[in-house]
């Protein structure tokens, strides 16, 4: 099992540039997340999907869209990159009553 | 929504000393973890623990959701040990999962 993949590792943009972050898992996991890290911060909630075919809002939806395509995939989009979304992304996943696994993460710089 | 606070936010250890890490919730939960992320960023999980007490080689963990508060405690601390510790928390009823801001543990050799 591959777990939780995120792709890409690294991205620079330019302000107003758009981009899609893809999240993939292998568990068959209904729930799948996305949160940001800011440098010397905790991590913050940005959108979750509990199942496939739903999604929510969480702690810091502005400036992002997501997508859940099934069950194994789940991504976001940032429509109009700003210098205040340079974070780094972390994609999740569990099931109900069970550990949360998280990607590897995306360091994204907004120029 | 639910809020999560951890204390002490940074802690400086001498290798070899013990520590206790706190996790205070504002309500009801049905799943908590506790990670420690690795200075290279990676999130490892040490505990999914929404009650009771569970160990792990120096490692042990305790949840008393009644009183809305978990503890994580290290001992015979070493130098791996540092890092971020960071506790995350579902309220009952739903899928949201939220982070405290986290504890910054240094563990000095």
């Amino acid at each position: 099992n591959a777990g939780v993949t995120q792709t890409p590792k690294f991205q620079v943009l330019k302000t107003g540039q758009s981009m899609t972050l893809q999240c993939a898992q292998d568990m068959n996991h209904n729930s799948m997340y996305w949160y940001r890290q800011d440098p010397g911060m905790g991590l913050r909630l940005i959108y979750y999907s509990a199942s496939e075919g739903t999604t929510d809002k969480g702690e810091v939806p502005n400036g992002y869209n997501v997508s859940r395509l099934n069950k194994r995939e789940f991504s976001l989009r940032l429509e109009s990159a700003a210098p205040s979304q340079t974070s780094v992304y972390f994609c999740a996943s569990r099931s109900t009553g069970t550990t949360i696994f998280f990607g590897p993460g995306t360091r994204l710089t907004v120029l | 929504g639910i809020q999560v606070e951890q204390s002490p936010p940074d802690l400086i250890l001498q290798e070899g000393a013990n520590s206790t890490l706190r996790c205070n919730f504002s309500d009801s939960v049905n799943n908590l973890q506790w990670f420690h992320q690795n200075p290279w960023g990676q999130l490892i999980n040490l505990f999914y623990i929404p009650s009771g007490t569970k160990q792990n080689g120096r490692l042990s963990a305790t949840t008393v959701a009644t009183e809305r508060y978990s503890l994580l405690y290290i001992s015979s601390s070493q130098t791996t040990d540092s890092g971020v510790y960071f506790c995350a928390v579902g309220n009952t009823g739903g899928f949201k999962t939220i982070f405290g801001a986290g504890t910054r543990l240094f563990v000095k050799a």
